[in-house]
């Protein structure tokens, strides 16, 4: 069975600190990673998405990595800024089904 | 359109009355997939549609929840006599293809009071 990890749970710091998230899977078989942030009361954006056969991926000041057969991938956020205060999660798509397990996410505040 | 668009954003149901939520995908995008998010983070997966047949419905507890996608209207969730434990929000994504990024909608907040 797939599970999905984040730490930390909560992160708070400065604003202009680059900082990292991590996501772990138990299960290397996957189709491939979705990172997404969640605003509260919000919906899911989708940040980046990462294909198995891919190693990182960005978008701007985002930076996503994938060592699939450590079971893990990392958000890279540079000069963090008090509008990526979130909460972010990752998300699995396993190849014998198509469905999303995610993480139970990190919450971020970056501090003004 | 380039957005999922879920409605109702909030709705609150007595214990026992039914409850039906709407999502209307991305034009053009084959998939739509329905989750449950309860306790802040935890994302249970229910139902996926490729247009409109039932692609995936492990996730689906039978007995109370049905969902449809059918040719030029909203899919839909429908719940059958409530329970508080169906409180929750249900998002809807609508991926283009398995392998493409999932975009979800904004959600549809469930009481159940």
């Amino acid at each position: 069975k797939q599970e999905v990890t984040q730490i930390p749970a909560a992160l708070s710091v400065p604003e202009g600190e680059n900082l990292v998230l991590n996501c772990s899977f138990t299960d290397s078989a996957i189709y491939n990673l979705q990172w997404f942030r969640q605003d509260p009361g919000k919906g899911l954006t989708s940040l980046l998405l990462i294909q198995s056969s891919q190693r990182e991926q960005t978008s701007g000041r985002l930076n996503a990595s994938l060592d699939k057969s450590s079971g893990r991938s990392t958000l890279y956020i540079a000069a963090s800024q008090p509008g990526d205060s979130a909460t972010y999660l990752c998300a699995v798509k396993r190849d014998s089904s198509y469905k999303l397990i995610f993480g139970s996410g990190t919450r971020l505040l970056v501090r003004p | 359109g380039e957005e999922v668009a879920q409605t109702p954003k909030h709705l609150v149901r007595g214990e026992g009355q039914k409850a039906k939520l709407y999502c209307a995908p991305i034009k053009g995008h084959s998939y739509v997939f329905w989750y449950q998010q309860v306790l802040k983070n935890e994302f249970k997966f229910l139902i996926s549609f490729q247009n409109e047949n039932v692609f995936d419905e492990t996730g689906m507890p039978k007995e109370r929840f049905s969902a449809k996608c059918l040719p030029n209207s909203p899919c839909s969730l429908e719940i059958q006599a409530t329970k508080l434990e169906d409180s929750a929000v249900y998002f809807c994504a609508s991926p283009k293809d398995l392998n493409t990024e999932a975009f979800f909608g904004q959600g549809t907040r469930l009481t159940v009071v």
